[in-house]
């Protein structure tokens, strides 16, 4: 069956380190992956989109990676802050399902203490 | 502009009521989603349109759950009846043109509480 995981359910980091996020994939060929941010009682902000012929993608202290072959997007923020603690969800888009929404992996929250 | 919205904020009411959520997309969008998010299932999208028209309506639950978009700037789901296990929080969405290559936005969505 087609799966979308993202590893840990919650991460917790020391301010000013580097959060690593990690989402898996089974039975897809996505085209393209996408990664939001949702803060509690708000609905899901978009942050970056990787093709799947991009290897690496930055947004200022954003950094995703796209390896096809692991089937695994990695999420990295650098120099990590508190105001960076919310929960981060991939989705991604299959290749071979032109015009079809997106699919959401379950997030991962990330704390980040200062 | 105001971003999507949705109507209302929070709603309880009683198993076997109907219930109708409204959203308004971004003005100029052509895509609409209906998504549902539990802490068991996460973020699940049940129902989308392209310009108006329902595309994909296949991770609608059952035949209790109908959406509706009868102009590009306002949609409904509707709940009926509703039962305990719809208590989730429901998200409306909208992206520009038809591709799933569009970053989405969401709105702030309905806290829904089925006794």
């Amino acid at each position: 069956s087609q799966k979308i995981e993202q590893n840990s359910e919650a991460l917790n980091i020391q301010e000013g380190k580097t959060a690593t996020l990690t989402c898996n994939y089974t039975n897809y060929s996505p085209a393209y992956l996408q990664w939001y941010r949702q803060d509690p009682g708000r609905g899901p902000v978009f942050l970056l989109l990787i093709r799947e012929n991009e290897k690496e993608k930055r947004k200022e202290r954003l950094k995703v990676t796209f390896d096809t072959t692991l089937k695994q997007s990695l999420f990295h923020i650098t120099a990590s802050q508190p105001a960076d603690s919310a929960t981060y969800l991939c989705a991604l888009a299959p290749a071979n399902q032109a015009g079809t929404a997106l699919i959401f992996g379950k997030g991962t929250t990330l704390s980040v203490s200062s | 502009d105001a971003g999507v919205i949705q109507s209302p904020r929070h709603e309880v009411t009683e198993m076997g009521q109907e219930v109708t959520l409204r959203c308004k997309p971004i003005s100029g969008h052509n895509s609409l989603f209906w998504y549902r998010q539990t802490m068991m299932r996460g973020l699940e999208l049940l129902i989308y349109f392209n310009n108006n028209v329902p595309i994909d309506d296949s991770g609608m639950p059952e035949d209790r759950f109908s959406a509706k978009m009868p102009n590009a700037s306002f949609s409904t789901l509707k709940i009926q009846p509703s039962e305990p296990r719809d208590s989730a929080v429901y998200f409306c969405a909208s992206s520009a043109g038809t591709s799933s290559y569009n970053e989405q936005f969401f709105g702030p969505g309905t806290r829904l509480t089925v006794l």
